[in-house]
């Protein structure tokens, strides 16, 4: 429900342009992973992130731990990077809380 | 690379009946997860185990039961299946892939009718 939640909901982008997702936690989050649902159904996962920041190619990602929230920034958006964005959060006990996810368009 | 399986990919049932979905993963890692997937809910986790033998509820357990009958198998169970339980099914495994990622399946698509 409301402990994970991502922001904006969808995004449309054009090719070559940058954006950032957002997640903000009602819970004491104390990891975060960053996942990508394809147009085909499959989950994959992006990011695991303690508190600090990752970069992988074209993505970054930032969990401020402080002020529960993680950030996903994406550079040069191109068109496979269409999909749904989801982030979920872990407040020990192994058990993950995904956010509703964000839906993003990229457009040529 | 890890792999969990999922079985059936497809699964039409009747009101009243008793569905069973199954999970295998080879990756010797301890916990294991069952969600849900719908339409402006994202994936709400239905159950989850730390290792053989251990079940624990998630935030929407009601209606389902979890079995761990090894470190590979994770089932989820309607004993008597809903059409509120019409959804997208994924089973996840925990392990450390150089840091502790979930890996999930490919989804059991589940149509109570």
């Amino acid at each position: 429900g409301d402990k994970v939640k991502q922001s904006p909901s969808a995004l449309s982008l054009q090719e070559g342009t940058n954006s950032a997702l957002r997640c903000n936690f009602s819970i004491a989050a104390t990891t975060v992973q960053w996942f990508l649902q394809n147009p085909r159904g499959s989950l994959i996962n992006l990011f695991y992130l303690v508190p600090g920041t990752k970069e992988n190619g074209r993505l970054k990602s930032a969990f401020d731990s402080k002020e529960s929230y993680s950030t996903l920034h994406i550079r040069d958006a191109q068109l496979e990077d269409s999909g749904t964005y989801f982030c979920a959060a872990e407040a020990g006990s192994a058990k993950l809380i995904f956010g509703e996810g964000t839906k993003l368009t990229v457009s040529s | 690379e890890a792999a969990v399986t999922q079985s059936p990919r497809n699964k039409v049932a009747v009101t009243g009946g008793k569905v069973t979905l199954s999970c295998n993963q080879t990756n010797n890692h301890n916990n294991m997860y069952w969600y849900r997937q719908d339409t402006g809910h994202g994936l709400r986790l239905i159950h989850y185990s730390y290792g053989a033998g251990s079940t624990e509820k998630g935030d929407i357990p009601d209606g389902y039961k979890a079995s761990r009958p090894s470190q590979e198998n994770f089932s989820l169970i309607l004993e008597l299946a809903t059409p509120s339980q019409t959804s997208v099914y994924f089973c996840a495994s925990l392990g450390w892939g150089g840091a502790e990622t979930l890996y999930f399946g490919s989804g059991t698509r589940l149509t109570v009718l």
